[in-house]
């Protein structure tokens, strides 16, 4: 089983609905991450979580909102879907290396079309 | 706030042959830069990272050299094989804020055999 899991891995809905973007870890790890990629603007921070209490905005966080059910569940909503939200979404987790590094590691992503 | 430059965004090479990818930051403070590879139908995964206070790293045959005056990093594969055909993503952050890692925009790099 994958350590980080990502679920739907596509989904194609209409402007104007509702999504929901699910995420578990079985890394053990505080740290989650909510990232998009978009083509030629590689990966950009949506939401992030250091644990169940703490919730923060990244570079790009309008239009979206997260829930941390548990240390190991992070999900991700569109409240309103619109067609600029289509891309591909990644879930991370991080914990610190040896070397303090804060090591990310990623999900399969979930590619989202918003028609 | 950081900014990463990346290039070339596509990079085509001969099997055998070497391949760099240069990224510029602009914040000074940044002290951190690790590189991710991206496979088709993956996530990034990391490959190499580097700090401020060394100049080069290799890893087999991936080497990442910082230039902290000209804000230049770059990534060196050698003897390049058809499986280092992905994206790769440079990325800098501050060590007291690591989590907060600004990405470039990507490299395709494809190796043919």
């Amino acid at each position: 089983d994958a350590d980080v899991t990502q679920t739907p891995r596509n989904r194609i809905t209409k402007t104007g609905k509702r999504i929901m973007l699910e995420c578990s870890q079985t890394k053990g790890h505080d740290r989650m991450y909510w990232y998009r990629q978009d083509p030629g603007l590689g990966l950009r921070l949506i939401y992030y979580s250091f644990d169940v209490k703490d919730i923060n905005k990244g570079e790009i966080s309008d239009g979206y909102s997260v829930s941390r059910q548990a240390q190991a569940k992070f999900s991700l909503s569109l409240e309103s879907a619109i067609p600029n939200q289509t891309a591909l979404y990644f879930c991370a987790t991080s914990d610190l290396n040896r070397a303090g590094a804060n090591v990310l590691t990623f999900g399969a992503g979930s590619r989202l079309t918003v028609l | 706030g950081e900014n990463v430059e990346q290039h070339p965004s596509t990079l085509s090479v001969q099997e055998g042959d070497s391949a760099v990818i240069k990224c510029t930051y602009s914040d000074s403070a940044s002290n951190y830069f690790p590189w991710y590879k991206q496979e088709l139908g993956k996530g990034p995964q990391l490959i190499i990272d580097i700090r401020s206070n060394v100049g080069e790293k290799k890893d087999q045959r991936i080497a990442v050299t910082l230039n902290k005056t000209a804000k230049h990093f770059s990534l060196h594969i050698t003897e390049t094989q058809p499986e280092d055909s992905a994206v790769y993503f440079c990325a800098a952050s501050r060590t007291d804020s690591s989590y907060k890692l600004i990405f470039g925009s990507g490299t395709r790099l494809l190796v043919r055999p």
